[in-house]
């Protein structure tokens, strides 16, 4: 089945250790995001890639950058976490054709601890 | 910008009851509207989905319409089931966005469903 990956589920860091987390797709989709989540909370918009392209949501912190090699992987990569950067980490990724986008398809996340 | 209000939760039912999860937005033209679950530890699930006005959308006996008038697409179940217990979002995405925006979600709270036998 066609499916958004996302790898480690789960993943410990220490505090300020570098940390990436893998999101891998067979839908051939254009577009990437990943999302934060905290609680319950409603996922927050981090950045996405359009193709190639990548954009950045304003209030993203410098913190977390993110790595689209190819058109079936995107990575998400956190410099120096801190304590308030545990959290689920949601990839999700949708068709973008001739300015109709489709619904985002979601990965079943990476939770973050960091102690 | 846009907005998405759900309807204040946690909502706890007993089985076999009838669900509604009330959802207002705010856009402007006609965004596609979306309601995502999400299950204890893992990813959204798209549940059902809108484009256009008066368009009813329907999955696992979830339905809702889209009510351009008042601006709502409130979810609705006949007969809950314990394995309903999860959290649901609405969420709206610019149709025929393109551009900038890509399609990008705009969320509301959110809100917990505890369904007991």
């Amino acid at each position: 089945d066609a499916m958004v990956i996302q790898n480690p589920r789960y993943q410990v860091t220490q505090f300020g250790k570098p940390v990436t987390l893998s999101c891998s797709q067979t839908l051939n989709h254009n577009v990437m995001y990943w999302y934060q989540q905290k609680s319950s909370q409603a996922p927050k918009l981090l950045f996405h890639y359009y193709d190639k392209d990548f954009n950045n949501e304003a209030d993203t912190p410098d913190n977390f950058q993110s790595r689209r090699p190819n058109t079936s992987f995107c990575f998400l990569d956190i410099r120096s976490p801190g304590l308030g950067d545990a959290a689920m980490y949601l990839c999700a990724t949708s068709r973008d054709q001739g300015g109709s986008t489709y619904e985002q398809y979601f990965g079943p996340g990476t939770r973050l601890t960091v102690t | 910008g846009d907005s998405v209000t759900q309807m204040e939760g946690p909502v706890t039912l007993s089985e076999e009851a009838f669900l509604t999860i009330n959802c207002t937005y705010t856009a402007t033209g006609y965004p596609s509207l979306f309601w995502y679950v999400q299950y204890p530890g893992e990813g959204l699930q798209l549940l059902l989905k809108a484009t256009k006005a008066d368009d009813k959308g329907s999955n696992k006996g979830f339905e809702a319409t889209y009510r351009k008038e008042t601006t709502s697409f409130h979810l609705e179940k006949g007969s809950v089931q314990v394995s309903d217990s999860a959290v649901y979002f609405c969420a709206l995405s610019p149709r025929g966005a393109g551009g900038t925006s890509y399609g990008k979600l705009t969320f509301g709270q959110g809100t917990i469903l505890t369904v007991h036998p």
